[in-house]
């Protein structure tokens, strides 16, 4: 079955401090996977999206890592603001179809 | 200004009551996608498009109905049938298919009266 796990399921940091979230993944065969921003009650934005190929990829301050073999997946927030609160989901298609495997996300708060 | 909106932000449904979704984008987008967002749960897809006068069933496509008989449009019909309608629905189109980046409109929420 194919699964996406996301941890941790939330965290608090404080503004100006970095943060690591993860992926881990069990879809195959493997495709892509992207990484989304969803603020509370709006839709998710897209933040990388990355292929089989590809280890790292940024987007301002947010740098996605890809380890195909492990099948592992980070996103990683430099100097967080107040607005990086939000949740933040790790999304998979599975290769030779239109099948996305979305994880729960993991809710970011960031504080004063 | 171009993107996918939805409407209404926020609509209610009465026991028995069929209500419709709006969904329209302007990105000249060929898929479109419809997904049912419950809280601890990741996005479950409902119906998706790839043409106009085509769509095809998710995961969860029973008490939903759509249709497609214009690019820009893929309304969603929550019918009677949907036992635990409750939830943040979730329209997205990407330029040709799920390979591509998919972009999301701003959600409806519909509640059960």
């Amino acid at each position: 079955k194919n699964q996406v796990e996301q941890s941790p399921q939330s965290l608090i940091i404080l503004e100006g401090k970095n943060c690591t979230l993860q992926c881990n993944y069990t879809v195959s065969p493997f495709s892509n996977l992207r990484w989304y921003k969803q603020d509370t009650g709006r839709g998710p934005v897209s933040l990388t999206i990355m292929t089989f190929s590809e280890n790292t990829k940024s987007n301002g301050r947010y740098t996605a890592t890809l380890d195909a073999d492990t099948k592992q997946s980070s996103l990683h927030i430099t100097a967080s603001q107040l607005s990086d609160s939000a949740s933040y989901i790790c999304v998979v298609l599975t290769g030779g179809g239109n099948k996305l495997t979305f994880g729960t996300g993991t809710q970011l708060k960031v504080e004063l | 200004d171009g993107g996918i909106t939805q409407s209404p932000k926020y609509l209610f449904r009465k026991e028995g009551q069929n209500v419709t979704l709006s969904c329209e984008q302007n990105l000249n987008h060929d898929a479109m996608y419809w997904y049912r967002q419950d809280p601890g749960q990741g996005l479950r897809l409902i119906y998706y498009s790839q043409i106009v006068n085509d769509f095809q069933k998710g995961d969860i496509a029973e008490g939903y109905s759509v249709s497609r008989e214009k690019k820009e449009s893929f309304p969603l019909t929550v019918t009677s049938a949907q036992k635990n309608p409750t939830a943040f629905y979730l329209c997205a189109s990407s330029r040709r298919d799920a390979q591509e980046t998919q972009y999301f409109g701003p959600g409806t929420r519909l509640l059960v009266l």
